[in-house]
């Protein structure tokens, strides 16, 4: 079957570096989303993964492992609007997206 | 660019009544649109795919004849929900899809609505 599997919930503090792990199996895969979604908002894209290798966005970067079906989302400076749930997804053979149950990040001051 | 909108963002309806959500894609030609369902802290469940001038494909579970999906334009579809019960209270995403470029690069991105809260009394 298809699965994702990321952390429910992590606490970091203001200004530090957090990474948020995702594993995937998906019959076919078609590249790896990031979504950030604050609470009663709808999903905002950060970044799609398809091949290995990390790709830098500012203070967001995300990895991406195909041979170990992983990803993580690496996050930098922390800053409190940062609080939100972060929604890990893989595209399968058909496109369509297989989400995680999305990991709730507690920023502390 | 890629904008998408959902109308009403909350409604509040009686047990038994039909409630019917908008979804518009304002800046594109959205070729595919996706419904999806959260539940609170619980990750979006999609409930199925529409594309223009064809039947939605639900997802097993979901109820076809309850969950009315039209997509009658290439910039609208819209989600009916008949004979609401409580048990159907949930924000419910509409997101919509440009093609196999996207619009930025990205393959097949989603572009999402800001998403409706339904709550059935």
């Amino acid at each position: 079957g298809q699965n994702i599997d990321q952390p429910t919930e992590m606490t970091a503090t203001e200004g530090a570096i957090v990474q948020i792990n995702c594993t995937y199996q998906t019959s076919g895969f078609n590249g790896l989303f990031w979504y950030q979604q604050h609470a009663g908002e709808a999903p905002t894209f950060l970044s799609y993964n398809v091949l290995d290798g990390l790709e830098e966005k500012g203070r967001f970067s995300s990895f991406l492992s195909r041979s170990k079906g992983y990803s993580y989302l690496l996050l930098k400076e922390l800053q409190m609007k940062d609080s939100a749930s972060y929604l890990c997804a893989a595209m399968d053979s058909n496109y369509q997206l297989i989400w995680g149950a999305g990991t709730k990040l507690i920023i502390k001051p | 660019g890629a904008v998408v909108s959902q109308h009403p963002s909350w409604v509040i309806c009686k047990s038994g009544t039909s409630v019917k959500i908008e979804c518009r894609s304002l800046d594109f030609q959205a070729t595919t649109m996706f419904w999806y369902r959260q539940f609170p802290k619980q990750s979006l469940m999609l409930m199925a795919t529409s594309n223009e001038g064809s039947k939605a494909t639900y997802e097993q579970g979901v109820e076809k004849d309850k969950f009315l999906i039209n997509h009658a334009s290439l910039t609208l579809s819209t989600l009916t929900v008949t004979s609401a019960h409580p048990e159907d209270s949930s924000f419910y995403i509409c997101s919509a899809r440009a093609g196999v470029e996207g619009l930025a690069g990205v393959p097949y991105e989603q572009y999402f609505g800001p998403g409706t809260r339904l709550t059935v009394t």
